[in-house]
C-alpha cells in the first residue's frame, strides 16, 4: 500500500448508529487531517493531528470524535449524526517542517446519514 | 488571515482550447501556493505547487501556473484542453502555524470540456 488509504469508501448509517472511518498513511508524515466536503461548499477543515497530538478542532460538533493512536493512523468516530452530516470525508497527511507542507489526500469516505 | 478566491465556480472550454482557471490569494507573508484536482468520487491530487523557487511552475498533465506577487494571483493554465481534464480544481495557500501547517482552500472551479 502506498499513499493515504481510507476505509470504508462508502458508508450508510442511521442517526442512532455508531460507526468509524479509518485512515492510514504510508508516507512517513507527521501530521494528519480530517476534512469535510459537502456539495456546493468549500472544503472544511475539521481536525488536525501533529505528532499524534490534536492541534486544531475547528468547532466540530461532539458527535464527531477523532482518534490518532500513532502518526500513521487516524480515525473519525461517528455517533448520533444528522442528515446534514452526509458528505465526503477526506483524510490527508503532510510533513510538517522541513518541507513545503502540501497535503496528500486519500480517496475519501462517502457518508450518507438516513 | 490568509484566504483564497477563485473567480468562476464553473468554466467550460472546447476540447483543444486554452484552459485558464483564476486564483487570487491574500497572505501577509510569502506564500506557498498549490493547485489540486479532484475527479468525481475521488480525493484531491496535487497538480503543482509554488514554493518561491520560480514564478512559473509546471505541473502534471500539462498544467502550469504563474505566481504574480503584484497581482496576488496564481492562475492555472493549460494550452490545449483534453476531455480527461474535466474535474474540480482547487487553489490553496499554506498558512504556517507554530506546530503544523494549515492549508486554506478556495471554493473550487468545476471545469467542463466540450467535445
Amino acid at each position: 500500500e502506498t499513499g493515504v488509504t481510507q476505509t470504508p469508501r462508502h458508508l450508510v448509517m442511521g442517526m442512532t448508529n455508531k460507526k468509524s472511518l479509518k485512515c492510514e498513511q504510508h508516507l512517513g508524515h507527521n501530521a494528519m487531517y480530517w476534512y469535510k466536503q459537502s456539495a456546493k461548499k468549500p472544503l472544511e477543515l475539521m481536525f488536525v493531528y501533529n505528532f499524534k497530538e490534536q492541534t486544531e478542532n475547528n468547532s466540530v460538533p461532539s458527535r464527531f470524535s477523532p482518534e490518532c493512536p500513532n502518526s500513521s493512523h487516524l480515525f473519525l468516530h461517528l455517533h448520533t449524526l444528522q442528515p446534514e452530516d452526509s458528505a465526503l470525508y477526506l483524510c490527508a497527511s503532510s510533513q510538517v517542517s522541513g518541507g513545503t507542507g502540501e497535503l496528500f489526500f486519500g480517496e475519501g469516505s462517502r457518508l450518507t446519514v438516513l | 488571515a490568509q484566504s483564497v478566491t477563485q473567480l468562476g465556480s464553473h468554466v467550460s472550454v472546447s476540447e483543444g482550447a486554452l484552459v485558464l482557471l483564476r486564483c487570487n490569494y491574500s497572505s501577509s507573508v510569502p506564500p506557498y501556493l498549490f493547485w489540486y484536482v479532484q475527479y468525481p468520487n475521488q480525493g484531491l491530487q496535487l497538480l503543482l505547487k509554488y514554493t518561491s523557487a520560480a514564478t512559473l511552475v509546471k505541473g502534471i498533465n500539462g498544467f502550469e501556473a504563474e505566481f504574480k506577487k503584484s497581482e496576488t494571483s496564481f492562475h492555472l493554465t493549460k494550452p490545449s484542453a483534453h476531455m480527461s481534464d474535466a474535474a474540480e480544481y482547487f487553489c490553496a495557500v499554506r498558512e504556517s502555524k507554530t506546530s503544523y501547517d494549515k492549508v486554506i482552500f478556495g471554493p473550487g472551479t468545476s471545469l467542463s470540456v466540450i467535445p
